[in-house]
């Protein structure tokens, strides 16, 4: 069964804060995601990697960044968090960048 | 403006009436995708559509793409508590290299 895995499902953390979220697919996929959902916005996607050591930004980069250093882990990197990153965060990966997407099952983030 | 339209955006009926949720677009798409998601998980891929009139069905879920591919529609017959959840269609925009989805339908289905 193919298995992406975050390894946060809840945190919190205060304004200021260096945030990471991690991800890591066991289905060898090029290409990785991270989104997030906010009601009303649906999915955002914030940034892409279509290879180890490439990213591309997504609709909604700003404050955030992130990094692939392995073809199965991306992570996704708040510098300084803030009140208005509280979200639901998704990560996904998929052999194709326009094939299906396999998620994994979201980080709530909340800051305060 | 989202490049993929979701409505309604909230559905609320009674277990055992029929539903439809509808997905459009003013480009072309290859080919879309539908997703649901369930309270505090990931969307699951439930569809693919690539043939323009292309008719697919998954139990009691009927999908349609449209004969232009600009549009899809998800049909529930006798609806189930077991199908409430968030759907999502989504597609790759002509020559992007990534998804992008709708807004999302929320359906609950009461018991």
């Amino acid at each position: 069964d193919v298995k992406v895995t975050q390894s946060s499902r809840y945190l919190v953390k205060r304004t200021g804060e260096k945030v990471f979220l991690e991800c890591v697919q066991d289905m060898d996929h090029e290409n990785m995601f991270w989104y997030r959902q906010d009601p009303g916005l649906g999915l955002r996607l914030i940034y892409f990697s279509y290879d180890v050591k490439m990213k591309e930004k997504g609709d909604i980069p700003e404050g955030y960044s992130v990094s692939r250093e392995k073809k199965e882990r991306f992570s996704l990197i708040l510098e300084s968090a803030s009140t208005n990153q509280t979200s639901m965060y998704l990560c996904a990966s998929s052999s194709n960048p326009g094939n299906t997407i396999y998620f994994g099952e979201g980080s709530w983030l909340t800051v305060v | 403006t989202q490049l993929l339209e979701q409505s309604p955006q909230f559905l609320s009926i009674q277990e055992g009436e029929n539903l439809t949720v509808y997905c459009n677009s003013s480009s072309v798409f290859s080919s879309l995708q539908w997703y649901r998601q369930e309270p505090g998980e990931g969307p699951v891929l439930l569809v693919t559509v690539v043939t323009g009139g292309e008719v697919k069905k998954l139990k009691r879920l009927t999908f349609q793409f449209g004969d232009a591919r600009k549009d899809s529609s998800l049909h529930i017959t006798a609806a189930q508590p077991g199908d409430t959840g968030l759907y999502l269609c989504a597609g790759p925009p002509p020559g992007a290299q990534k998804l992008v989805f709708g807004q999302g339908t929320r359906l609950t289905i009461n018991p």
